[in-house]
């Protein structure tokens, strides 16, 4: 079973900031497997990133993704006020603990 | 846009079976590949299991003796059991859904909360 480590598990940041998360895998996932996600409090889970690189529909372009192998990132460009979450990592059946990325 | 939305008891006794159904808007149901996934209380998001298009189920190995996951064309729903609940099943569970992957989802209910108690 892949295990999907998230790191760091907590990011304070400011608005206008870059956020740079980390993905690490226990094996090699193919990078087409490899998504990410936005969950705030009392919403649904929102894809943002899949096949390790692609934005999802309506996903705006400060967002991005990159990595392959064992090894992955999901970047914001420049933080929003509506950017402060958490955000999971997922490849099949698994996914990783989560940062929260929280106004600094 | 496909809307989904979850349903069931949102109070279980231990032991017995939890059971919950999301109801698909888009009435192409066999279009899609379905999950349920789950995040208990403080912690983190936890993968249930999947119906492909396919139909062929897999399920989370640590739950994989206790879970159900089925279809149901003609009423537009999926469903989950969970049986021989404890107090470690308590958490919002959530189905979701994608039309071109079952690995992620694009489409996801609010959620639902179920609490295990006697």
């Amino acid at each position: 079973e892949i295990v999907l480590t998230q790191s760091p598990g907590t990011l304070s940041l400011s608005p206008g900031e870059r956020a740079t998360l980390s993905c690490r895998a226990s094996q090699s996932v193919g990078s087409f497997s490899l998504a990410w996600y936005q969950h705030k409090s009392g919403q649904a889970p929102r894809l943002l990133i899949w096949g390790a690189f692609n934005r999802a529909a309506g996903i705006p372009d400060r967002f991005s993704g990159s990595g392959s192998g064992t090894d992955f990132t999901l970047t914001i460009s420049r933080l929003e006020p509506e950017d402060f979450a958490v955000y999971y990592c997922q490849q099949p059946g698994t996914f990783g603990g989560g940062t929260k990325v929280e106004i600094k | 846009q496909v809307q989904l939305q979850e349903s069931g008891p949102g109070l279980v006794k231990p032991s017995e079976t939890l059971s919950l159904t999301c109801t698909v808007s888009d009435g192409a149901i066999s279009n899609y590949h379905w999950s349920w996934i789950r995040q208990s209380p403080g912690k983190g998001l936890e993968w249930i299991g999947c119906i492909p298009r396919s139909g062929s189920t897999n399920y989370n190995p640590s739950l994989k003796s206790r879970v159900t996951i089925s279809v149901d064309t003609s009423k537009s729903q999926f469903s989950l059991r969970l049986s021989s609940v404890t107090a470690a099943d308590t958490a919002i569970y959530y189905c979701a859904g994608d039309r071109n992957s079952i690995i992620w989802s694009f489409y996801w209910g609010q959620g639902t909360m179920v609490t295990v108690s006697s």
